[in-house]
């Protein structure tokens, strides 16, 4: 079974912090997004990386940045925590392919900037 | 540019009933339909997905999905609920071609009464 890790369920930071979300997956996947779930907005894409090294960005990327430094880990990056940024976030993988490909979904972190 | 719309946001559905809940899509190009569920404090898992062939597509636990292209929809149907199928569900809609851009619903909470 695939498994997609985020380091932590709960995380609580303050206005202005650098916060560092990471995710790891264990299938040898090419594809890893970002997104962030908000009631009545369902999942918005942040950022998303098709290989080592290379990102794209989403709708929403403002305020964020992300890194991957190896195929298995993706993590995105605060810089400069804000209130606005209270949410759950989602991290996932697929194969690469001609958009048929499933992803895989970690539990997520629900993280509050206070 | 793809887009999804749900048009429930909740369903309430007594147990052992059946029930539908309700998605349309648009797209310019060919698409790939997805269907996910969301239990409390998880991530999203795949229930099912539409990419080619029959337009009824069979998924996990019991649930079954209709693709039906003139009225650009994606409807997702159970014929008899247990109190387990309470979740969040999720349609999401990929495009062919290149890197997999999904697009998903603000889902719909689904609650099923005892």
């Amino acid at each position: 079974d695939v498994k997609v890790t985020q380091s932590s369920r709960y995380l609580v930071k303050r206005t202005g912090e650098k916060v560092f979300l990471e995710c790891v997956q264990d299938m040898d996947h090419e594809n890893m997004f970002w997104y962030r779930q908000d009631p009545g907005l369902g999942l918005r894409l942040i950022y998303f990386s098709y290989d080592v090294k290379m990102k794209e960005k989403g709708d929403i990327p403002e305020g964020y940045s992300v890194s991957r430094e190896k195929k298995e880990r993706f993590s995105l990056i605060l810089e400069s925590a804000s209130t606005n940024q209270t949410s759950m976030y989602l991290c996932a993988s697929s194969f690469w392919g001609q958009g048929n490909q499933p992803q895989h979904f970690g539990d997520g972190t629900r993280l509050s900037i206070l | 540019a793809q887009s999804v719309t749900q048009l429930d946001s909740q369903v309430p559905v007594f147990e052992e009933a059946p029930v539908e809940l309700r998605c349309n899509y648009s797209s310019s190009v060919s698409v790939y339909l997805f269907w996910y569920v969301q239990y409390p404090n998880q991530g999203l898992q795949l229930l099912l997905k539409y990419l080619s062939g029959s337009t009824l597509v069979k998924g996990i636990n019991g649930f079954e999905a209709e693709f039906n292209k003139s009225q650009t929809s994606f409807h997702l149907r159970k014929p008899s609920v247990h109190i387990s199928d309470t979740a969040e569900y999720f349609c999401a809609v990929s495009g062919s071609g290149g890197y997999q851009k999904v697009t998903f619903g603000i889902g719909t909470k689904l609650q099923v009464i005892p």
